[in-house]
């Protein structure tokens, strides 16, 4: 139990173009949603908070408008990196909060590879 | 909010040995979790454990909370074990947001 999603896994895109990464949860619903970015040897940085039927709160430095977050259901949150360039290359991963549970255990999806060109 | 440090940042192993990778955090936490994640990226939830002792195989962790840190431990290493560790808290105030540490690279040789 506890799986979750993420399409696509890879995609390479030319510089200005508008990429959408979504994340399910296959086998419970997500009040929570998280998205983070990694790079090249590095830790994971929390990008934004995806919370159900709500805006999403971003961390600091990181651009909402560039950025796009929607939580439209339980089990689905996505991802659009608006008019892309390359550096915003990375692997992008999301991680879900299940609903109902009494303890605060996250679960992360397989990542995405974003390469723009 | 919380900082998370992890050491050692790289260890190197035998095939057979023992490991111990440490956790230390800055404030009371009410998520600990360790993973491992794989060289595909995948992140694989290998404990949750604000607090006590876990055991799963050959894996093992304990959380100290009064005194702010985690450690897990690896017995009998495998090959397959080699990869990056990461521990990751959650602290009180911060709405669930998980802070991860740097991370400890594992390489076990045959």
């Amino acid at each position: 139990g506890a799986v979750v999603s993420q399409h696509p896994s890879r995609v390479i895109c030319k510089s200005g173009t508008s990429v959408k990464i979504e994340c399910r949860s296959l086998d419970f619903q997500a009040t929570t949603m998280f998205w983070y970015r990694q790079f090249p040897k590095k830790s994971l940085m929390l990008m934004a908070t995806s919370n159900e039927g709500s805006k999403a709160t971003y961390e600091q430095g990181v651009e909402k408008d560039k950025f796009l977050i929607n939580h439209a259901s339980l089990t689905l949150s996505t991802l659009t990196v608006t008019s892309a360039h390359p550096e915003d290359s990375s692997f992008y991963i999301c991680s879900a909060r299940p609903r109902g549970f009494s303890y605060n255990e996250q679960f992360f999806g397989p990542g995405t590879r974003l390469t723009v060109l | 909010g919380i900082q998370v440090e992890q050491s050692p940042p790289d260890l190197i192993l035998q095939e057979g040995a023992n490991s111990t990778l440490r956790c230390n955090f800055s404030d009371s936490v009410n998520n600990l979790q360790w993973f491992h994640q794989n060289p595909w990226g995948q992140l694989i939830n290998l404990f949750y454990i604000p607090s006590g002792t876990k055991q799963n195989g050959r894996l093992s962790a304990t959380t100290v909370a009064t005194e702010r840190y985690s450690l897990l431990y690896i017995s009998s290493s495998q090959t397959t074990d080699s990869g990056v560790y990461f521990c990751a808290a959650t602290s009180g105030g911060s709405n669930y947001k998980l802070t991860f540490g740097k991370g400890t690279l594992l390489t076990v040789n045959p």
